[in-house]
This record gives C-alpha cells, sequence and structure tokens, in this order.
C-alpha cells in the first residue's frame, strides 16, 4: 500500500484565520480524497481530487470554504478557510492503491487534528 | 435510513473469545465492502476487504457477507486486548463509486 504523510499533524487555529493541509504520498495515484471526521463520528468525505482537474466537493462542502489543490501525482493540499469552531476536526487524505494485487480500495494518511478556537 | 449502519457499541468481550462485528447497507449494487479498524487518535487502517458471498479468512479476522441479506461481518477469533478499537464498515456505493463509512462499532477486550 501506498505510504502517506500529512503537515501538519496538528495545530489549533484562531477563528477567521486559514489553514492549508498538506498531503503527500510515495508513489503515483490518480485518485485522492479528503475526508473530514468530526468528533466521536464517522468519515465525511469533502471532496475527490484528480490531478489536472478540478476538484469534485460532496454536498455540503464548497471550493470557497474547502479550496484544494492537486499539482501533481503525489501532493494536495486542502485549505480551511475563514475557520469557525465548528470546523474543529481531524481531516484526512486517503489515496486509491491496489490492495495486494487486487481492486483499488482506500488507505488513509495520519490525518491533520484541528481545534478552532 | 443510513446508507451504512452499524452498531455503535460498546460491545464487550473476553480476552480469548470471538468479537462479532455487524454491519447492513441499503444499496444493492454495492460490490466492495471493507473493515477499517480506527485506535483512539488514529487514522483509520484497512484490515479486510471481501467482494465475494461468503468468508474470507485472514489470520484471525474473518469477513462475511452476505448480498441478498446486505449484510457485512467481522468476526475476530483469539481477541486481545490490541484489538480493542473502533472498527469502521465501508461499502463502495454502486451507482456512484463512493466509499461510504458506517458510524464505526467500538470493540472492548477485557483481560
Amino acid at each position: 500500500s501506498a505510504v502517506i504523510s500529512q503537515k501538519p499533524s496538528r495545530d489549533i487555529c484562531q477563528r477567521g484565520t486559514s489553514l492549508t493541509i498538506q498531503c503527500q504520498v510515495d508513489s503515483q495515484v490518480t485518485m485522492m480524497f479528503w475526508y473530514r471526521q468530526q468528533p466521536g463520528q464517522s468519515l465525511t468525505l469533502i471532496a475527490t481530487a484528480n490531478q489536472g482537474s478540478e476538484a469534485t466537493y460532496e454536498s455540503g462542502f464548497v471550493i470557497d470554504k474547502f479550496p484544494i489543490s492537486r499539482p501533481n501525482l503525489t501532493f494536495s493540499t486542502l485549505t480551511v478557510s475563514n475557520m469557525s469552531p465548528e470546523d474543529s476536526s481531524i481531516y484526512l487524505c486517503s489515496v486509491e492503491s491496489p490492495a495486494r494485487g487486487s481492486q483499488e480500495t482506500q488507505y488513509f494518511g495520519p490525518g491533520t487534528r484541528l481545534l478552532v478556537l | 435510513q443510513k446508507e451504512v449502519e452499524q452498531n455503535s457499541g460498546p460491545l464487550s468481550v473476553p480476552e480469548g473469545a470471538i468479537a462479532s462485528l455487524n454491519c447492513t447497507y441499503s444499496d444493492r449494487g454495492s460490490q466492495s465492502f471493507f473493515w477499517y479498524r480506527q485506535y483512539s487518535g488514529k487514522s483509520p487502517e484497512l484490515i479486510m476487504f471481501i467482494y465475494s458471498n461468503g468468508d474470507k479468512e485472514d489470520g484471525r479476522f474473518t469477513a462475511q457477507l452476505n448480498k441478498a441479506s446486505q449484510y457485512v461481518s467481522l468476526l475476530i477469533r483469539d481477541s486481545q486486548p490490541s484489538d480493542s478499537a473502533t472498527y469502521l464498515c465501508a461499502v463502495i456505493q454502486g451507482n456512484t463509486g463512493k466509499l461510504i463509512f458506517g458510524q464505526g462499532t467500538t470493540l472492548q477486550v477485557k483481560p
């Protein structure tokens, strides 16, 4: 499976500011995904990021709030803009990669733990 | 109806017992099913995937799929305290290809 890193691993931010989260993969992948996991909740897909095209956002998430870049096949960023305490969450990057020679499956990065005061 | 449903638990089992985790899904077109384990403060880790009806075994883990009943389960044999975690069931939607997660079941294995 792919090795995925995220920066920062955690941050505490003031409301109204923005934070950019980086996701780096050790191999080229077509599909990259950004998820949010709010405290005590499961994972919710924010958007799918494909290299060379605009990100596709899920219902309830908009580009102005969560702009995404995908400049190449190993890297993506997610920005959380104009933050409020409700944005406090874990943000997870994932990629599709073959699972031991079988179908593509998703593997997750270590996550970014964000607290907005 | 939620697309992927799990009992949130906690499910408590003694060390050495079999832990049985269950998941139902609503989309009959779903073809791919996954179990992730998430330790507190960590990200989800893939432990099993299953595509065909029946059982699939990997070490102490067995995934079971029944597409007619829209039911997926994960059995953990000889449960260990280190198995204590939240187990997330995930299903790829048939029409969108998106990975949809259940709420997760918290497993506690008591020494």
